[in-house]
């Protein structure tokens, strides 16, 4: 079975700090992919970033970072330099070669920015 | 140049009624999505088409009706609504279910709410 994992169901970071948002998966397939979502208050949902399980470096794309461990079977997004703008909720999601084309979610996390 | 959009927005209707949501695509992809995300913001597929056909049908109570047009439409239509199918129902699409990096693009979403 498939199943993410959100530890925090909420994390303060000050402005212009970095911050990390932790993401566990469990999975027994060998081919899965790994995306976070952010949802602001006004209730839509932004893709951010995509990890696939043979990518050989962690995904980056602006000031999102993918710290991705195999082992530890763990998908950390970092976020650099925060703006009040990142205050959202943030969901971790996989999506794996045996189960479909569905993207199975965590509880996801509420961030606040700081000013 | 919305990619995924929906309508309503917002939907607020008595126990028993029936009601349709809409869902329109333009990035040319060939599979949407339903989705479910309760009270507690956990977000679950509903069901999912590829080239106007049914692929995933999650145990979603055959109240629930997705019907799909075309490529680009996927249509939601509840019957007998229960004040328990209160929640924000997202609609999705991607390009395609084989390559794992296909992404999951949402729409604003709607709030249903059953009185």
């Amino acid at each position: 079975a498939q199943k993410i994992t959100q530890t925090q169901p909420g994390m303060f970071v000050q402005e212009k700090e970095a911050v990390t948002l932790d993401c566990t998966y469990d999975t027994s397939d060998p081919s899965y992919g790994l995306f976070w979502y952010k949802q602001p208050s006004s209730g839509e949902m932004i893709f951010l970033i995509y990890q696939g399980s043979y990518d050989q470096q962690n995904a980056t794309e602006g000031r999102y970072s993918l710290n991705f461990q195999k082992a530890r079977k763990s998908a950390n997004l970092v976020i650099s330099a925060s703006q009040l703008g990142d205050s959202a909720m943030y969901f971790c999601a996989m999506r794996t070669q045996g189960g479909s084309e569905k993207l199975v979610f965590g509880k996801g996390t509420k961030l606040t920015v700081n000013p | 140049d919305t990619a995924v959009s929906q309508t309503p927005k917002y939907l607020v209707t008595q126990m028993g009624n029936d009601k349709s949501i809409k869902c329109e695509q333009n990035l040319g992809h060939d599979t949407m999505y339903w989705y479910k995300q309760d009270s507690k913001k956990f977000l679950k597929i509903m069901f999912s088409y590829n080239n106007k056909e049914l692929i995933i049908n999650e145990t979603v109570p055959n109240r629930f009706s997705p019907k799909s047009p075309d490529k680009a439409h996927l249509n939601l239509h509840i019957n007998s609504l229960e004040l328990g199918d209160s929640a924000v129902y997202f609609c999705a699409s991607s390009q395609g279910i084989v390559q794992m990096t296909d992404t999951q693009y949402f729409g604003p979403g709607t709030r249903l709410t059953v009185l």
